[in-house]
């Protein structure tokens, strides 16, 4: 069966750290992934999306990588801050397009907790 | 108002009771989503309407009925709920997507109802 494996434990870090996220899955061929943030009480903000066909992709402090291979995408947030402590989750969209909607799955997420 | 808004943010009901979700997306989308998160459980998606038509039930119990009158709003009606459907709602709009046209299609979230089923 398809699964999204990400950490659900705290991830801890000191402040001005990079903070670097997991998200694993099998019995996927993602056509892209996304990052989405998420505080408490509140629902997912959309921050990064990859394609299959990309390795990386950076948005001011946050860098995502994509491993077909490994079938892993790491999620980098560098010289973190108290305010990047939320839960992040990432999400596969199995599609290749096409069929009138996005059927996007969603991981547990990974709460990040930065220390001042 | 800009995104997408959800009331009421809170809701206390009994078994017995009949209530209603409402979704509102003032971001011209095409598509509208439910989906319950419980804790410790990732996201689930319910119904999905895709141009005011519902392409999507996912197995939900007939205890949740959806309707969007159009494709600005989203309504989620519950009546004879069960405590384990306590959970934060949560209601996403994103462009939608034309059959056969790759595209991505990202999800523009509102801020949830926290439901609690007592």
């Amino acid at each position: 069966s398809q699964k999204i494996e990400q950490n659900s434990e705290a991830l801890n870090i000191q402040e001005g750290k990079t903070a670097t996220l997991t998200c694993n899955y099998t019995n996927y061929s993602p056509a892209y992934l996304q990052w989405y943030r998420q505080d408490p009480g509140r629902g997912p903000v959309f921050l990064l999306l990859i394609r299959e066909n990309e390795k990386e992709k950076r948005k001011e402090r946050l860098k995502v990588t994509f491993d077909t291979t490994l079938k892993q995408s790491l999620f980098h947030i560098t010289a973190s801050q108290p305010a990047d402590s939320a839960t992040y989750l990432c999400a596969l969209d199995p599609s290749q397009g096409g069929g009138g909607y996005q059927k996007v799955t969603f991981g547990i997420g990974t709460k990040l907790q930065v220390i001042p | 108002e800009t995104g997408v808004t959800q009331t009421p943010r809170h809701l206390v009901m009994g078994m017995t009771n009949k209530k209603s979700l409402k979704c509102e997306q003032h971001l011209g989308h095409n598509a509208m989503y439910w989906y319950k998160q419980s804790a410790k459980k990732p996201l689930e998606l319910m119904f999905v309407y895709n141009f005011k038509e519902q392409t999507e039930n996912n197995s939900v119990p007939s205890r949740f009925s959806p309707e969007c009158p159009n494709s600005s709003h989203l309504f989620l009606h519950l009546h004879t709920l069960q405590p384990e459907d306590s959970a934060l709602y949560l209601c996403a709009s994103s462009q939608g997507l034309l059959a056969g046209k790759e595209s991505t299609d990202t999800q523009y979230f509102g801020p949830g109802t926290r439901l609690t089923v007592l």
